[in-house]
């Protein structure tokens, strides 16, 4: 079973730039969430889709990122224009239930460098 | 507001050492408690969790309990390897809010042979 991808695994843009990140969860996993971490500090939570839903985007920090999940498959996260905060690595994970201790499947991650 | 924190590292262990690191949480609600860790070049990954007060966790030679007493969760591994080198996660999730997880800032272990 394949796991959680993202793509690209790196990307350097500058300042000003569009970028758009691609998340593909594990197949059959209707929740979907994508969480940052900024300078080696805490992994921070985004937003969380069920199928193609929003469930809960308060994480999200501005309105310069827009997520996606048309067909409640794959995810993009796109952020126009990025600034240099915005850069750190961006993660997503999926899984089956949303409840109790039920595990979250984390993709490798991208890379985001902003110049 | 809600929050999880660890012990800041890095921190750097000789081969065959006792690991402790050391994680707390904020105990509103009723949370399932994770450790999560991240191997170089690669994805998070699951180690192990507690879904409960007094559950154990363990995995790989690992474990934690669930404080609800201490809120804690600390993480430990009486004798550490080389290839355990790598970076953990303390995490709690908010099983009423979609199940989003908050972390702790990691914590970088360095296990020297």
């Amino acid at each position: 079973e394949a796991g959680v991808t993202q793509f690209p695994s790196h990307s350097v843009i500058e300042k000003g730039q569009t970028v758009t990140l691609r998340c593909d969860p594990i197949s059959g996993h209707d929740n979907l969430y994508w969480y940052r971490r900024v300078m080696g500090k805490e992994i921070k939570f985004l937003l969380h889709f069920v199928k193609e839903s929003k469930q809960d985007e308060s994480g999200m920090p501005n309105n310069r990122f827009l997520a996606e999940r048309t067909g409640g498959t794959y995810s993009t996260l796109k952020v126009q224009p990025a600034e240099l905060e915005d850069s750190g690595v961006y993660f997503c994970a999926s899984s089956q239930e949303s409840s109790g201790g039920n595990e979250q499947f984390f993709g490798p991650g991208t890379r985001l460098t902003v110049l | 507001g809600d929050s999880v924190t660890q012990m800041e590292g890095p921190v750097t262990l000789s081969e065959e050492a006792f690991l402790t690191i050391n994680c707390t949480y904020t105990a509103t609600g009723y949370p399932s408690l994770f450790w999560y860790v991240q191997y170089p070049g690669e994805g998070l990954q699951l180690l192990l969790k507690a879904t409960k007060a007094d559950d154990k966790g363990s995995n790989k030679g690992f474990e934690a309990t669930y404080r609800k007493e201490t809120t804690s969760f600390h993480l430990e591994k009486g004798s550490v390897q080389v290839s355990d080198s790598a970076v953990y996660f303390c995490a709690r999730n908010f099983y009423n809010q979609g199940g989003k997880l908050i972390f702790g800032q990691g914590t970088e272990l360095s296990v020297k042979p």
